[in-house]
């Protein structure tokens, strides 16, 4: 099945500073890709995703893309800010089957932004 | 606004005594998915129905259930909860496979 290896945490940061997170997938087929962020006590919201290869997802000032050929989906953010503070992860979903669309998780990336 | 919600927010149960974890959905999606979530950890899938079509993982345990009497609203049912059942349990939703999974707020189960 699906698997995804992500930089592992916890990342702090100052406020400005530029963030990386890195995210490695294996999957059969050609899977959509997800970065979502979790919040403190809250549910999964989508940050951004891309379809295909070399498509660029971007919300926020997030940017990710879709590498097929290193089959990464790195997330990166110029300047982060002390509200980026979450939970982040990256998530290829499955390219289709009886699986409709399976999300696997990768661990997640604690992040942390001081002032 | 369009939306998935789960009921409760937080529920505690009692070790062995049946507890049902509700979601419901106003996008009028196909597909509804719940995970489990334990602390620090990514969420893994127990389930999904696509329309009526239930789809349980390899590994779910058999003390896990769901229902889905309409498009709606989905149920999540622990015949018989243990202590390693508590977690975070989340609903998510979406029009077809493969596309944006939408998730709810999460209900936190706490077994006593």
């Amino acid at each position: 099945g699906d698997s995804v290896t992500q930089m592992e945490g916890p990342v702090t940061l100052s406020e400005e500073a530029f963030l990386t997170i890195n995210c490695t997938y294996t999957a059969t087929g050609y899977p959509s890709l997800f970065w979502y962020v979790q919040y403190p006590g809250e549910g999964l919201q989508l940050l951004l995703k891309a379809t295909k290869a070399d498509d660029k997802g971007s919300n926020k000032g997030f940017e990710a893309t879709y590498r097929k050929e290193t089959t990464s989906f790195h997330l990166e953010k110029g300047s982060v800010q002390v509200s980026d503070s979450a939970v982040y992860f990256c998530a290829p979903s499955d390219a289709g089957g009886t699986s409709y669309g399976k999300l696997t998780f990768g661990q997640g990336t604690i992040l942390t932004v001081h002032p | 606004d369009a939306m998935v919600i789960q009921n409760p927010r937080y529920q505690v149960t009692q070790f062995g005594k049946p507890v049902t974890l509700s979601c419901s959905q106003t996008l009028n999606h196909n597909v509804m998915y719940w995970y489990q979530q334990k602390s620090s950890q990514a969420p893994k899938l127990l389930f999904h129905y696509y329309d009526k079509d239930f789809n349980n993982e390899a590994d779910t345990p058999d003390n896990f259930q769901s229902r889905r009497p309409n498009t709606s609203f989905c149920f999540l049912d622990i015949r018989s909860p243990g202590l390693g059942d508590a977690a975070m349990y989340l609903c998510a939703t979406s029009m077809r496979g493969g596309e944006t999974q939408y998730f709810g707020p999460g209900t936190r189960l706490l077994v006593l």
